[in-house]
């Protein structure tokens, strides 16, 4: 079966633009979590979106969001990039707080 | 507050030398405890879920245990395809259904051969 797909992954991009990153969950599946991974932070949580819904939300900017469509699908974007958002992101999928499968992530470089 | 706290933060062990990591957490209402492994670059691997104080998992080289404040990662004569970032994750109940995992920093294991 599929796993999660993460698309781009890689991306580059200049302070002060705005950057779309799309995350794929394994079928059947309704739960995304978005992270965002840096190396003396380690994973920090973004938000989760369950059935189109965001269910839980952590501690970033505004200028975070994301959303997620019919088909479980979602995206995120971050808007006005600042060289602190260099990072890897990732998205997890589960069927509902069970056993959450990552994908490869989008290694963001904001330059 | 939830927190997590994994130890070592690295180890580099000989093929063949068996430890433990250990993770440390306080948080409210565990539902469950998270193992994964990462290889640089990539994300997360799932490699268990404990559930219960007492309980205990196997996979090839790893065992993984919990009791009510600590999980244990045991590594039993390692490879060096054992290299990897070990993290650890506990599930507080949030308000509703609002459950979150509370992340380590991870230990990162080399394994020498």
């Amino acid at each position: 079966k599929a796993g999660v797909t993460q698309t781009p992954r890689y991306l580059i991009k200049t302070r002060g633009q705005q950057v779309t990153l799309s995350c794929s969950p394994i079928s059947g599946h309704r739960s995304v979590s978005w992270y965002q991974q840096t190396p003396g932070q380690g994973l920090q949580f973004l938000f989760e979106y369950f059935s189109e819904t965001q269910r839980n939300k952590g501690n970033f900017p505004g200028r975070f969001s994301g959303r997620q469509f019919s088909n479980s699908r979602s995206e995120m974007n971050v808007s006005t990039l600042e060289l602190g958002d260099s990072a890897l992101y990732l998205c997890a999928s589960s069927l509902d707080h069970y056993g959450y499968t990552f994908g490869s992530g989008t290694r963001l470089t904001v330059v | 507050e939830d927190q997590v706290t994994q130890s070592p933060e690295a180890l580099r062990l000989q093929e063949g030398e068996s430890s433990s990591l250990n993770c440390s957490y306080t948080v409210s209402g565990l539902r469950g405890l998270f193992w994964y492994r990462q290889d640089p670059g990539k994300g997360p691997e799932f490699l268990f879920t404990l559930y219960s104080a007492g309980e205990e998992k196997e996979k090839e080289r790893l065992k993984a245990t919990l009791t009510k404040k600590e999980s244990f990662l045991h590594i039993t004569a390692p490879k060096p395809e054992d290299s990897a970032t070990y993290l650890c994750a506990p599930q507080g109940e949030g308000a509703g259904n609002n459950r979150k995992l509370i992340w380590g920093l991870g230990t990162s294991l080399g394994v020498n051969p």
